[in-house]
């Protein structure tokens, strides 16, 4: 059965000091990997899509990357305002499947 | 910019009672989506549909229907409450490619079930 792990549930991080999520996934025939951002009593926001190993892309303070097996959200120099739940999502030919998330908080 | 709006915020129902929960988007998107978000676990997939008159089951469609109408309306409800439908809901919205672009989400609806 297709799985999406994210790792670690929570994450406290001071200001500036940069960290990364961790999302792996089973699932044959990879078809996107999917990064959202969740504010508390919102809906998930799309930040990114990925579609083969390798690629790269980013906004603002935020770096996604992917490999056959995992994704990585890298966070540079953080802010308070970075604080969110942040979802990885796969899809293959049929299906879109969604980890549970990792919370963020950043401290000032 | 409306984007996908979910009515209502909040709803306490009592066990059995049933509900319509309303998800209406103005992108002019063919995909929607119902899904329910539960602590500790991911977004999981109640019902779907492809376009206007269309519908199909998701991960977790037990205990509740779907009806598309319109284009722009996907609406969810449930017949029979129980308290294991204490949830938040998201509705969310894709063009044809299917989430090419992600999912638009609306911003969810909490539904308590006594």
């Amino acid at each position: 059965e297709d799985q999406v792990t994210q790792s670690p549930e929570a994450l406290r991080l001071q200001e500036g000091e940069s960290s990364s999520l961790n999302c792996s996934y089973t699932v044959s025939g990879l078809r996107g990997l999917f990064w959202y951002r969740q504010d508390p009593g919102k809906g998930p926001e799309f930040l990114f899509t990925l579609y083969s190993a390798g690629e790269e892309k980013e906004k603002e303070r935020l770096k996604a990357t992917l490999t056959k097996k995992e994704s990585f959200l890298h966070i540079t120099a953080p802010k308070p305002e970075d604080s969110a739940t942040y979802l990885c999502a796969v899809r293959d030919n049929n299906d879109m499947r969604f980890g549970a998330g990792t919370r963020l908080t950043v401290k000032p | 910019n409306a984007g996908v709006t979910q009515t209502p915020k909040f709803r306490v129902l009592k066990t059995g009672q049933s509900m319509t929960l309303l998800c209406a988007q103005d992108m002019n998107h063919e995909y929607m989506y119902w899904y329910r978000q539960d602590p500790g676990m991911g977004l999981r997939l109640i019902h779907y549909s492809v376009g206007e008159g269309t519908t199909a089951k998701g991960e977790v469609p037990d205990g509740y229907n779907v009806s598309r109408l319109k284009k722009q309306n996907f609406l969810l409800g449930l017949e029979s409450a129980a308290p294991s439908q204490t949830s938040v809901y998201f509705c969310a919205s894709s063009s044809r490619d299917r989430g090419f672009y992600g999912y638009t989400f609306g911003s969810g609806t909490r539904l308590t079930v006594v």
